[in-house]
């Protein structure tokens, strides 16, 4: 099926730095989600995004839906070791009620 | 519950028997979907229900998949004859506005076809 291309695929980071991951699509989105996937459990919803340029915050998180309506972005600051984990983007378009999910971003904090 | 609740956590069967996945929506929300989510690959959309009828079940991969929900809150995805591609946790989430609205995922069952 068809998946958003997510980059970058993996990252190792020192505890303590900020973090950058985006999300990209052929076509236009009215929606995205971005979600936290820890090992054996399911994603669990970090920010919605449902406005283009809108920027939205949830604690050390920060994402953007891009201008274009085809991107979106997450950013991470003071990455702490709880933030490990698969990071994915989900988007949802316009007379659809599927959204489709990304690729995931494996992210490895070492202390 | 609070939370989406999905049963059972873990399923190992043989290929070609019958295998039922329950999914248990969060109390109120309206819509239901149902997403498959192989080892390393994000999710993969199944079926959506609006209510009690399969909006779109376009991504059920054949017909030996099949998802009901008859009185428009706990929904049953059934797979006949497992094959061991099916292989995969299946992640259910709810929405309380349907299509525009967020996911809530459960934590998933993961089935393992032998």
């Amino acid at each position: 099926g068809q998946q958003l291309n997510q980059s970058p695929q993996s990252m190792f980071i020192q505890e303590g730095e900020d973090v950058s991951m985006n999300c990209t699509s052929s076509s236009i989105f009215n929606t995205w989600l971005w979600y936290k996937q820890d090992p054996g459990e399911g994603p669990v919803l970090l920010i919605a995004l449902y406005k283009a340029g809108e920027l939205t915050s949830n604690g050390r998180l920060t994402a953007q839906f891009g201008i274009t309506r085809k991107d979106s972005f997450l950013n991470i600051s003071a990455s702490i070791p709880s933030d490990v984990g698969i990071y994915f983007c989900a988007g949802l378009g316009s007379g659809t009620y599927k959204y489709i999910f990304g690729t995931g971003t494996r992210l490895k904090v070492l202390a | 519950g609070a939370g989406v609740s999905q049963t059972p956590s873990n399923k190992v069967t043989e290929k070609g028997k019958y295998v039922e996945l329950r999914c248990d929506p969060i109390s109120g929300h309206t819509a239901l979907y149902w997403y498959r989510q192989s080892l390393g690959q994000g999710p993969e959309f199944l079926i959506y229900f609006q209510g009690t009828g399969a909006a779109d079940d376009s991504g059920l991969p054949n017909d030996r998949f099949f998802a009901v929900r008859p009185e428009g809150s706990v929904s049953t995805l059934k797979i006949q004859r497992t094959e061991r591609g099916d292989s995969a946790v299946y992640l259910c989430a709810s929405s309380l506005k349907g299509f525009t609205g967020e996911l809530f995922f459960g934590e998933g069952s993961r089935l393992t076809v032998l």
